[in-house]
Formats: C-alpha cells, sequence, structure tokens
C-alpha cells in the first residue's frame, strides 16, 4: 500500500513567521502537486512539481520536490492570515494506471 | 485548467434516502473522479469513471452504493444510495488535465456538502 505522510498535521501561528510542510513516501510519483483547500470550497492546486529536485516558488510559497521525487515540501515564508487553510500534497503515478495518492493534510491557522 | 461545477452545493437528506450529485466540467476529459472527504480529513478516492465504460471503484466502495454515471465527456453523475449518517461527508468530483506532457494533476469541482438526519 502506498503511502503519502504529511506532517504536521496541525499548525497554529503567529502572522509574520515560518513554516514548513512535509510530505514523505516510501514511493516514487512521477510528479507531486500541493493544493489548498479553503471551508465549503473544493481544494485549488497550487504547484505541480515533476523533476526531481526541482524548485518552485509562488509569491511567499517555496516548494521542493526531492531528488529521488519520493518526498516534497512546502515552505511559506512571513506567513498572513490569508494564508490559513487545508494544505494537501497528492503523489501521482503513472505506471499501472492513473493513481493519485493524497496525503492526511496539514490544517495551517495563521493569527493575527 | 478546467472549470468544473457541481450540483447541489449541499443538502441535508433524510435516512434511507438516496441523492443524485452532479458534476459538469467545460472541457471533454476522458477521466473523471469521485472523492470523498469525511469531516477533519483528507480525500479518499470513490472511483474513476471513464466514458463509455463502467466505473472502477476502490476498495471500501460498491456500485451499488455509489452508483455512477458517465454519459459523456463533460458529465457524470454520483448517487449516494440509501444514506445513513455516516455518508455525511463532502463529496469531490475531478478531472485529470495540467501541464503539457504531464498528464496527472487534477482539478476539483467545489464539492457538495452532504448531511444525513
Amino acid at each position: 500500500t502506498q503511502l503519502l505522510e504529511q506532517s504536521p498535521q496541525f499548525l497554529s501561528i503567529q502572522e509574520g513567521e515560518n513554516l514548513t510542510v512535509y510530505c514523505n513516501s516510501s514511493s516514487v510519483f512521477s510528479s507531486l502537486q500541493w493544493y489548498r483547500q479553503e471551508p465549503g470550497e473544493g481544494p485549488v492546486l497550487l504547484v505541480t512539481v515533476v523533476t526531481g529536485g526541482e524548485v518552485k516558488k509562488l509569491k511567499r510559497l517555496t516548494f521542493q520536490f526531492g531528488d529521488a521525487r519520493k518526498d516534497s515540501s512546502l515552505h511559506i515564508t512571513a506567513a498572513q492570515p490569508g494564508d490559513t487553510g487545508l494544505y494537501l500534497c497528492a503523489g501521482a503515478r503513472s505506471t499501472g494506471g492513473f493513481k493519485t495518492i493524497f496525503g492526511a493534510g496539514t490544517r495551517l491557522f495563521v493569527k493575527a | 485548467s478546467a472549470v468544473i461545477s457541481q450540483k447541489p452545493s449541499r443538502d441535508i437528506c433524510q435516512r434511507g434516502t438516496s441523492l443524485t450529485i452532479q458534476c459538469q466540467v467545460d472541457s471533454q476529459v476522458t477521466m473523471m473522479f469521485w472523492y470523498r472527504q469525511q469531516p477533519g480529513q483528507s480525500l479518499t478516492l470513490i472511483a474513476t469513471a471513464n466514458q463509455g465504460s463502467e466505473a472502477t471503484y476502490e476498495s471500501g466502495f460498491v456500485i451499488d452504493k455509489f452508483p455512477i454515471s458517465r454519459p459523456n465527456l463533460t458529465f457524470s453523475t454520483l448517487t449516494v444510495s440509501n444514506m445513513s449518517p455516516e455518508d455525511s461527508s463532502i463529496y469531490l468530483c475531478s478531472v485529470e488535465g495540467g501541464l503539457a506532457g504531464v498528464t496527472d494533476t487534477q482539478y476539483f469541482g467545489p464539492g457538495t456538502r452532504l448531511t444525513v438526519l
């Protein structure tokens, strides 16, 4: 069974602080996605990383895909209350049929 | 990315009844997916729906409980049958799409929040 372990599960921080969310697996993924979900809405795609070692930046968010394509991290610099939400990582495998595995999610609360 | 809509956005239903959720996409897509997200949890794949063939269900989900239709390349329905309070969840449809050469990114609809009394 493929697992994608996401940590931490819950994070409550003050505005301005930095944070990192991790996703780890023993499986190799063809790509990995990060989503953000707000209450009452579906997950919204933030980024897809494809290449081992790839780093992508989206304003204050930095995403990294591990060299072996088994793990990924999301780093938020100077968090703001608007960053509050559920962050989900999802690993995709195309071999043997399309399959996406979701992490358990990190619920982030940024206090003003 | 595709624009996905779902109806209804939310519903409150009585135990033993059934609810059909609709998912409409603004472009033709080969693969559509149905997920369940229980309160405070991540996403669990219910089934994959391809046009012209029967849906493929994940372990723990069966067609009698969650019948799916996929009449064309832009539309799908999921029915939650004989509901119980344990079926209270957000139900999400998604489609495959994304970057050129990378087809395994999924895009999600806004979800249907179901409460079963």
